[in-house]
């Protein structure tokens, strides 16, 4: 099945100790993103990727690292966390270049509460 | 990036046709827009992509004028299982993406 899954869905933590979101797509998308979404304020994109090795800044991307060694995975860093990082945070993937649409696919989300 | 203004709330009625306007005075030669769905809880669901006139897929409609200065989604015959909050999108390519504040749908028995 056709998926992007994101690891952990749920994930409580402290100020201050690093954690590591994982997403992982099975479609051999070149396109991938993370975005959070806050109440009122929708999505917002963090990074992108377009390919291995290449990323850039989406509108909110201070206090997050990404990082895209395959293609299929592509890792959100929270280096230190604070209580402002409390959101959903959505992965998804898709194949702009190939198939000439942007119909992005998302990940089910992960829910981060930071103390 | 094209900026693009929804209504925030709109309800309606099961069996009723709902139709969502979007507006993006600054849309650019190249740029497509897209619509996408979400549920609560869940990530978003893409609906429809068009460029010029009409587009129809086997869940909506999506009609753009000529001056593509705006959009409107049609949902035709909605039922309960509609409730969501759509977002149109104006971008290029797929890169770098804007969602806005998005329409809350209520549709009521």
């Amino acid at each position: 099945e056709a998926q992007v899954t994101q690891n952990p869905r749920y994930l409580i933590t402290v100020t201050g100790k690093k954690l590591t979101v994982t997403c992982s797509q099975n479609m051999n998308h070149e396109y991938m993103s993370w975005y959070r979404q806050d109440p009122g304020l929708g999505l917002r994109q963090i990074y992108y990727s377009m390919n291995v090795e290449v990323t850039d800044k989406g509108d909110v991307p201070e206090g997050y690292k990404v990082s895209r060694k395959e293609k299929r995975n592509f890792p959100l860093i929270l280096e230190s966390p604070s209580p402002n990082q409390t959101s959903l945070y959505f992965c998804a993937s898709s194949s702009p270049l190939r198939t000439g649409d942007n119909e992005q696919f998302f990940g089910p989300g992960t829910r981060l509460t930071v103390l | 990036l094209a900026k693009t203004t929804q209504p925030i709330s709109m309800d309606s009625y099961e069996g009723q046709e709902v139709n969502i306007t979007c507006s993006h005075n600054n849309i650019a030669t190249n740029d497509y827009i897209t619509w996408y769905q979400q549920f609560p809880s869940q990530g978003p669901r893409f609906i429809i992509q068009g460029y010029k006139t009409k587009v129809t897929n086997e869940v909506a409609s999506l009609f753009i004028p000529a001056d593509r200065k705006s959009s409107t989604l049609s949902l035709p015959r909605v039922s309960l299982s509609d409730t969501a909050v759509y977002y149109c999108l104006v971008h290029t390519g797929g890169f770098k993406t804007i969602f806005g504040a998005g329409t809350r749908l209520f549709v009521k028995a």
